[in-house]
């Protein structure tokens, strides 16, 4: 299974500010996906990243708010831009791999985000 | 509009009881369904999945029960156990093109010892 790093692991921001998560993987993959766990809530795709092209967005998110890096096949950013409280959450990485019929996404640890 | 609705929310059993935790969907597109652990702090972990061409999956302790016709899917945790105290969330995707993977609204298990 992929090994997946985020960092921060966690971090207490204030309103306003930018903050640049990082995803580093241990194998090359073509997609990478950023999702969002609001408290006590399920996960929400925010953008699927692929690399040399720009991120898709699902509804209810954009790339000015969300701005997303995929520089290379190992590794992508999100930044959570002019941050509010609602922003409050764990954002969480994920890889897909395996075939079609065998798939599977593993996850990240997660970031979890504060927002004074 | 939830696109995979879960229930329930919580779930309190006995050691070595066999808590269930049920899915369902609408989407007749949707062709893989797995099922995610999630302990405090730490991201989902992929626990099992099942594709609609089998009604059963067993990995060990877990097993997924799968109504096609009803488009319904459950969890079952046989023997469980203090360490299964997690939540669990199921999910669903599939679809031409699918990337997006539709996570239901979780399950917060406790097991009592």
């Amino acid at each position: 299974s992929a090994v997946i790093s985020q960092k921060p692991s966690r971090d207490i921001c204030q309103r306003g500010t930018s903050l640049t998560i990082q995803c580093q993987v241990d194998s090359q993959v073509t997609m990478m996906f950023w999702y969002r766990q609001q408290p006590g809530q399920s996960l929400t795709l925010i953008a699927t990243a692929n690399q040399g092209s720009e991120a898709t967005y699902e509804s209810g998110f954009v790339i000015d708010k969300f701005p997303i890096s995929r520089p290379n096949l190992t590794f992508s950013t999100l930044t959570v831009s002019n941050m509010s409280p609602e922003d409050s959450s764990i954002y969480l990485c994920s890889v897909r791999q395996g075939s079609r019929s065998n798939e599977k996404l593993f996850f990240g640890s997660g970031t979890q985000l504060s927002v004074l | 509009q939830q696109q995979v609705k879960q229930s329930p929310q919580s779930l309190i059993v006995q050691k070595g009881g066999i808590p269930i935790i049920n899915c369902a969907y609408e989407n007749t597109a949707f062709d893989y369904f797995p099922w995610y652990q999630q302990f405090p702090g730490k991201g989902p972990a992929l626990l099992i999945a099942i594709r609609p061409d089998v009604s059963e999956k067993k990995e060990g302790r877990f097993t997924i029960s799968f109504n096609k016709s009803a488009k319904q899917f459950s969890l079952h945790i046989m023997d469980s156990q203090p360490g299964d105290s997690a939540t669990y969330f199921c999910a669903a995707s599939g679809g031409i093109g699918a990337n997006n993977l539709f996570f239901g609204t979780g399950t917060r298990l406790t097991v009592i010892p």
